[in-house]
């Protein structure tokens, strides 16, 4: 079965400082993969995702992820954190095998910026 | 060019009562997606819909939800005799591919109706 496994419910970062945050997946197959943005009482935003072509993916607001197929991770970073980056992230998964549609997220993570 | 629009944005039933949850996919969508997110927890997966067609149920609970999505109108999310465990927040998608070519495009999200059941 698939699944993603995100290893920190809370990150907390001062402005300014670099992101990390981890994302672990399980996938028989080659998988797609996803991060999305929740801010408070909004809906889902796309961030970045990866089809399968190259393992470094830039996304919106100066974020990338980097897909390690040999550590089953993708873990989201960025080079200077800002206070608006402060909000629940979620690492998705899409199994390109016999799916229907179905995303499948992690638990989320909440990330806290200090001033 | 409006995204994902559900309404209301709020809704508060006592238990027993009917919840009705609708959401209009973007021009152009005609696959949706339900998610409900319970507090602290991250989307879970309920129902797949194409036009007049459910297409994938099986994270929906067997009984009390059902779920449409007819050839004129939103899709709509029906809860019967809602109970406080229902209580959390629905997240509607659409996509304007076949599910099988997810991976290659995205599904935009609404931004969710937050259930309170009193």
């Amino acid at each position: 079965a698939q699944s993603v496994t995100q290893l920190d419910s809370h990150v907390s970062v001062s402005e300014g400082t670099p992101v990390l945050l981890r994302c672990n997946y399980s996938s028989s197959y080659s998988p797609s993969l996803f991060w999305y943005v929740q801010h408070p009482n909004k809906g889902l935003q796309l961030l970045l995702k990866y089809t399968s072509a190259a393992t470094l993916v830039k996304g919106i607001n100066g974020f990338e992820a980097e897909f390690k197929k040999s550590e089953t991770s993708f873990h989201l970073t960025k080079p200077s954190a800002h206070m608006s980056d402060a909000a629940e992230y979620f690492c998705v998964v899409i199994p390109t095998s016999g799916n229907t549609g179905k995303l499948i997220f992690g638990q989320g993570t909440t990330l806290q910026v200090k001033p | 060019n409006a995204g994902v629009m559900q309404n209301p944005r709020h809704l508060v039933r006592r238990r027993g009562q009917e919840a009705r949850l609708r959401c209009s996919p973007m021009k152009g969508h005609s696959h949706v997606y339900w998610y409900r997110q319970l507090p602290e927890e991250g989307l879970k997966f309920m129902v797949y819909l194409q036009k007049e067609n459910i297409i994938d149920e099986s994270g929906m609970p067997k009984e009390r939800f059902s779920a449409e999505f007819p050839k004129e109108g939103p899709s709509i999310l029906r809860i019967q005799q809602v109970v406080r465990g229902d209580s959390a927040a629905y997240f509607c998608a659409s996509s304007p591919r076949e599910s099988s070519h997810l991976m290659n495009t995205e599904a935009f999200f609404g931004q969710g109706t937050r259930l309170t059941v009193v």
